[in-house]
């Protein structure tokens, strides 16, 4: 049963590229969530998702960022016209019932030039 | 708002046990206290979760306090392995809603020494 799994696991961009990240959450798991850690710093909440619904997004920068969890496919996190700021690893991870259990993949790492 | 209060950091004896500690003074009745852990830089491990009973697994024990205002996470024979940011945080059990996310705090950075 393969967990959460993320691609690509690195990712390097140059300043006003568009990085698009994927998530394909564990089988039988409808809940997605993107975290985002800063080198050095915590896991920060990013958005939740269900399929074809966004649930919470209170933790998304209001500008150039935006994700989606199709019916079918996997969930995309797409970061517009990066800046090195957004130089981080995000975190996907999903759960079966929206309970606090969560799976996590080993994230994506990008790296902003 | 932070929910948990932790060390930032512990040190354990290799086959010693790790008792990690975490203060929640003002956990609702509703909410339970979920353990992670972060190996260096892998994704976050979910390692256990209780309401107010003892709880234990293939991989820790978790024990809350009666008041359930703390809890501490054990590791009976801790390996280097065990070397991670321990996380400590409460939420209510229910199904995700908008604003009850996962949040996670500075955690306890444990290193397990031979």
């Amino acid at each position: 049963n393969a967990g959460v799994m993320q691609n690509p696991r690195h990712l390097v961009r140059r300043r006003g590229q568009e990085a698009r990240l994927r998530c394909s959450p564990m089988k039988g798991h409808s809940h997605v969530y993107w975290y985002r850690q800063l080198p050095e710093e915590g896991l920060k909440f990013m958005v939740y998702l269900q399929k074809e619904n966004i649930i919470d997004e209170s933790g998304m920068p209001k500008e150039r960022f935006s994700a989606e969890f199709p019916k079918e496919g996997p969930s995309i996190l797409r970061i517009q016209q990066v800046v090195r700021g957004d130089s981080a690893a995000y975190f996907c991870a999903s759960s079966r019932q929206g309970t606090g259990e969560l799976f996590f993949g080993e994230g994506s790492r990008l790296t902003v030039l | 708002d932070a929910k948990t209060t932790q060390p930032p950091s512990m040190d354990c004896a290799e086959g010693r046990a790790a008792n990690l500690p975490c203060n929640h003074s003002t956990i609702s009745g509703n909410e339970y206290v979920y353990w992670y852990r972060q190996i260096h830089s892998q994704g976050p491990q979910y390692i256990i979760h209780g309401l107010k009973n003892n709880e234990t697994n293939e991989m820790a024990s978790l024990i809350i306090t009666e008041d359930r205002k703390s809890s501490t996470l054990i590791l009976p024979h801790a390996t280097l392995r065990d070397t991670a940011v321990y996380y400590c945080i409460v939420r209510p059990f229910a199904p995700n809603n908008a604003g009850n996310m996962l949040t996670f705090g500075g955690g306890t950075r444990l290193m397990v020494k031979p």
